[in-house]
């Protein structure tokens, strides 16, 4: 166990909905990374959030949006979904900002897109 | 931006044997690699990470090491056991603090 919650575990909806991912970090952690990880695209960064503010960005599309809480917990909102948005959603999280820290993985919110 | 290459895409040991992983990177600026094991339904965990300041990096039955020059660095697995079964991915750092994950390499280790 990494210490990193995320809810639900499992989550399916229909197309065109929004859903809202929930991650809580390690006690002691400031930094949340968001990653998707699809078959045919691997593990694929999404967002970086450190103490609130927003840290980096990768190939997160215009959708999706995240943010992160005065009690560090992170958010990963994605909404008008496509078929193509199914997959293994995880979030990480690390001490410190930069992504030199080891990042400890969740253990994934599965979303299927019908 | 950042490419990871990541091969072979699945390799099969006998089990005592050694298991060798490449990733090549694009982007001469990354100056961090880290690879992560994923086992089967479960979350990726660190395993071994390396600084571009360093060579060679070596973690009991583990190692990694980088060519800076080439642009690629390689994961070491010896006298693998059953349970070094699992997807491994390499990484690199890229600008704008981003790990840029290769597309994994399956291991399965015969007993």
């Amino acid at each position: 166990d990494s210490g990193v919650t995320q809810t639900p575990k499992h989550l399916i909806t229909a197309t065109g909905q929004r859903v809202t991912l929930r991650c809580s970090p390690r006690s002691g952690d400031l930094s949340v990374y968001w990653y998707q990880q699809s078959l045919d695209q691997g593990l694929q960064f999404l967002i970086q959030y450190y103490n609130g503010e927003e840290r980096a960005k990768g190939n997160i599309l215009e959708r999706f949006s995240a943010q992160q809480f005065p009690d560090l917990h992170s958010e990963l909102n994605l909404s008008s979904l496509e078929l193509g948005d199914s997959a293994l959603y995880f979030c990480a999280s690390s001490v410190g900002q930069t992504s030199y820290n080891e990042q400890f993985f969740g253990p994934g919110t599965r979303l299927t897109v019908l | 931006g950042e490419n990871v290459e990541q091969h072979p895409s699945t390799l099969s040991v006998q089990e005592g044997d050694s298991a060798v992983i490449k990733c090549t990177y694009s982007d001469s600026a990354s100056n961090y690699f880290p690879w992560y094991k994923q086992e089967l339904g479960k979350r990726p965990q660190l395993i071994i990470d390396i600084r571009s300041n360093v060579g060679e990096k070596k973690d009991q039955r583990i190692a990694v090491t980088l060519n800076k020059t080439a642009k690629h660095f390689s994961l070491h697995i010896t006298e693998t056991q059953p349970e070094d079964s699992a997807v491994y991915f390499c990484a690199a750092r890229s600008d704008g603090n981003k790990l840029v994950f290769g597309a994994g390499t399956i291991l399965r280790v015969k007993s």
